[in-house]
């Protein structure tokens, strides 16, 4: 398996523009995470699914942003609109089993840079 | 709140020598603990894992502690590589959901 896949790998925006990250999960992995990282606050949990179903949303930080899982193999986080403090690096991860049983699988991130 | 944190920010070793990573929790209802590797330009990478009920757990090259009495957690490295150098994170798991709580990281730098 190629791993977690995560599009794009770098994104400069400016402010008010709607952003869209895409990550496909390991196949046969049941759990999909998002995180985000930044040097003042670390990893920092946003969502995560369990069979597509959104389990966790209380580290989305407001309304603007947004996660969808319409499958399996594919996931979304949208931020609409954009700002300067949304500058960061986006994870997603996959696990066979969640975060009490057994290791994330992360990808190499979306790097978000918001003008 | 209750978080995971990380005394130092940064550890520098002479290649081969011995490294330990430390890291305090204050959840106390933490039972699942992991430390994860992140290589610049990587997302992190899972080393290896303990549970409440061991105080020790030995993977290859690598061993964690686990004080549940003062809550800390160290990953201790054997003869360590510059392959090594990167960022360390510990995180946390009470059981409850499927929420890993990292900490801020710490890196380590290996002199050659």
């Amino acid at each position: 398996d190629a791993g977690v896949i995560q599009s794009p790998r770098h994104e400069v925006t400016e402010m008010g523009q709607e952003v869209t990250l895409r990550c496909k999960p390991i196949s046969g992995h049941d759990y999909l995470f998002w995180y985000r990282q930044t040097m003042m606050r670390g990893l920092e949990l946003l969502i995560y699914f369990n069979n597509n179903v959104p389990i966790d949303d209380s580290g989305m930080p407001e309304d603007r942003f947004s996660a969808k899982m319409p499958n399996a193999s594919f996931s979304t986080l949208k931020i609409q609109p954009s700002e300067p403090r949304d500058s960061a690096v986006y994870f997603c991860a996959s696990s066979f089993r969640g975060g009490d049983t057994g290791e994330l699988f992360f990808g190499e991130g979306s790097r978000l840079t918001v003008l | 709140g209750e978080s995971v944190g990380l005394h130092l920010p940064t550890l520098s070793v002479q290649e081969g020598d011995n490294s330990i990573i430390n890291c305090a929790y204050s959840n106390s209802a933490s039972d699942y603990f992991i430390w994860y590797k992140q290589e610049s330009g990587k997302g992190p990478q899972f080393i290896i894992d303990i549970r409440s009920n061991m105080d020790k757990r030995q993977g290859q090259r690598v061993t964690v502690l686990l004080n549940k009495t003062v809550k800390h957690l160290s990953l201790q490295i054997a003869a360590t590589q510059p392959g090594d150098s990167a960022v360390y994170f510990c995180a946390e798991n009470t059981g409850a959901n499927s929420k890993l709580t990292f900490g801020k990281g710490i890196t380590l730098s290996v002199r050659p």
